[in-house]
């Protein structure tokens, strides 16, 4: 299966810095990203779709400039969260759109004080 | 709009008894149904997916079966073992316009007891 690999696994930040979530492809390139947010006892909801080369697209509700989405190459994307709050602390997942059987990321763990 | 239940949210099994978790979808347009095993602090891994024209999958100790007319799915796990206890998501797909784009359950928490 292809594998994905996600860069921290774990955050932890004071409220109003940012941070930045790597995912990468090891073994594949991928056009699309998925990005997932998992609050906790919640569903994995999708916050988003990055698209290589072009602008990424946002999930209603979710705020495009505070969750910053760069897909500068197939087998990186990035997922930056601006200005942190305590609310914004949660299990952040990557899953390209590859084929029919996902495979998802380890997923980060952002916790804001 | 989709909307996916998982009921139970937890589960607590002695070892060896056999587990039934079970998932309903609102909206039976669906392309394809996939249970999710999610280990504490990590990503997921597809266990079993099944096709909307399919009824059932297995997979070892694994058996999913789907009734998309009424909208719900169920994961059986034969002979629990320590190692199963995880948490347990469902999700459905609903477009093949992106695969990964999917509707996932809140998950139901399994812990197998030796």
């Amino acid at each position: 299966g292809a594998v994905v690999s996600q860069h921290p696994s774990w955050v932890i930040c004071k409220s109003g810095t940012s941070v930045k979530i790597e995912c990468r492809s090891l073994d594949f390139q991928a056009t699309t990203m998925f990005w997932y947010r998992q609050f906790p006892k919640q569903s994995l909801m999708l916050m988003a779709t990055s698209n290589e080369g072009s602008k990424a697209t946002y999930e209603q509700g979710v705020e495009k400039d505070k969750f910053l989405i760069n897909h500068a190459s197939l087998t990186l994307s990035t997922l930056t969260v601006t200005s942190a709050h305590p609310e914004d602390s949660s299990f952040y997942i990557c899953c390209p759109d590859l084929e029919e059987t996902q495979y998802f990321g380890p997923g980060t763990r952002l916790l804001v004080l | 709009k989709q909307e996916v239940t998982q009921i139970p949210a937890a589960l607590s099994v002695p070892e060896g008894e056999n587990l039934v978790l079970n998932c309903s979808f609102t909206d039976s347009a669906i392309y394809n149904l996939q249970w999710f095993r999610q280990d504490p602090g990590k990503g997921l891994t597809s266990l079993l997916l099944i096709q909307s024209s399919q009824r059932e999958q297995t997979s070892g100790r694994l058996n999913a079966s789907l009734d998309k007319s009424s909208g719900r799915s169920t994961l059986y796990i034969a002979a629990s073992q320590p190692g199963d206890s995880a948490t347990y998501l469902c999700a459905v797909l609903e477009t093949t316009d992106s695969w990964g784009k999917l509707q996932f359950g809140a998950g139901t928490q399994v812990v197998v007891t030796p």
